[in-house]
């Protein structure tokens, strides 16, 4: 089945650790992003990639770091410098603007991250 | 209605009956539009989509609707089931933005069986 895998799907971790987490996807898109998910609030873009070996910060990167070393992966570092790391972080992939201009995006299902 | 940046509104219907949900959005620069499905600990699960250049498109059970004029997007689910209870959200995606998705808070679905 192609699709989007993140894991772990629960991740504890102490204050003051980096932890990275995982995005794999084999849907062979060329995009991909990073989301942070909230109570009560919509989605919001940490960092996106359009192709390989290159990224983008989006509205809330501080405290966050990627690479995108491969077409199929993502990894996300949360730091210690985040300071509300405790969140429900969101993988998702596109076709990519090149391919399709009109392309949604699929996730996956999510890492809930705690730190205290 | 939902909108982002607003308290995550709720909506109970009976199966069977109709859904309708709601979505406003700022941008007139926004030209493609999702509707996404999220049940509990999972990610978000596309729906449909519509492009700006159109009024309404019909997917199995669910049609979206466009208004431009007021900047209002909807999402109409026919019969609604048990198995449609989820938190629906909607996206934009604006050309003035870097062409990047913004998502509403979403509206919570209850069906009554």
């Amino acid at each position: 089945d192609g699709g989007i895998t993140q894991s772990p799907k629960y991740l504890f971790r102490k204050e003051g650790q980096n932890v990275t987490l995982s995005c794999e996807q084999n849907l062979n898109h060329d995009a991909m992003y990073w989301y942070r998910q909230d109570p009560g609030q919509g989605l919001r873009l940490i960092y996106y990639s359009q192709i390989v070996n290159d990224f983008q910060k989006g509205d809330i990167a501080e405290g966050y770091s990627v690479s995108r070393e491969k077409k199929e992966s993502f990894p996300l570092t949360v730091t210690s410098a985040q300071k509300n790391p405790t969140a429900f972080y969101l993988c998702a992939s596109s076709l990519g603007r090149i391919l399709s201009y009109n392309s949604p995006l699929h996730f996956g299902n999510g890492t809930r991250l705690t730190v205290t | 209605g939902e909108s982002v940046g607003l308290h995550l509104p709720t909506l109970s219907v009976q199966e069977g009956d109709n859904s309708i949900i709601n979505c406003a959005y700022s941008n007139s620069a926004s030209d493609y539009f999702i509707w996404y499905k999220q049940e509990s600990g999972k990610g978000p699960q596309f729906i449909i989509d519509i492009r700006s250049n159109m009024d309404k498109r019909q997917g199995q059970r669910v049609t979206v609707l466009l208004n431009k004029t007021v900047k209002h997007l909807s999402l109409q689910i026919a019969a609604t089931q048990p198995g449609d209870s989820a938190v629906y959200f909607c996206a934009e995606r604006s050309t003035d933005t870097g062409n990047q998705f913004y998502f509403g808070t979403g509206t919570s679905l209850t069906v009554i069986p």
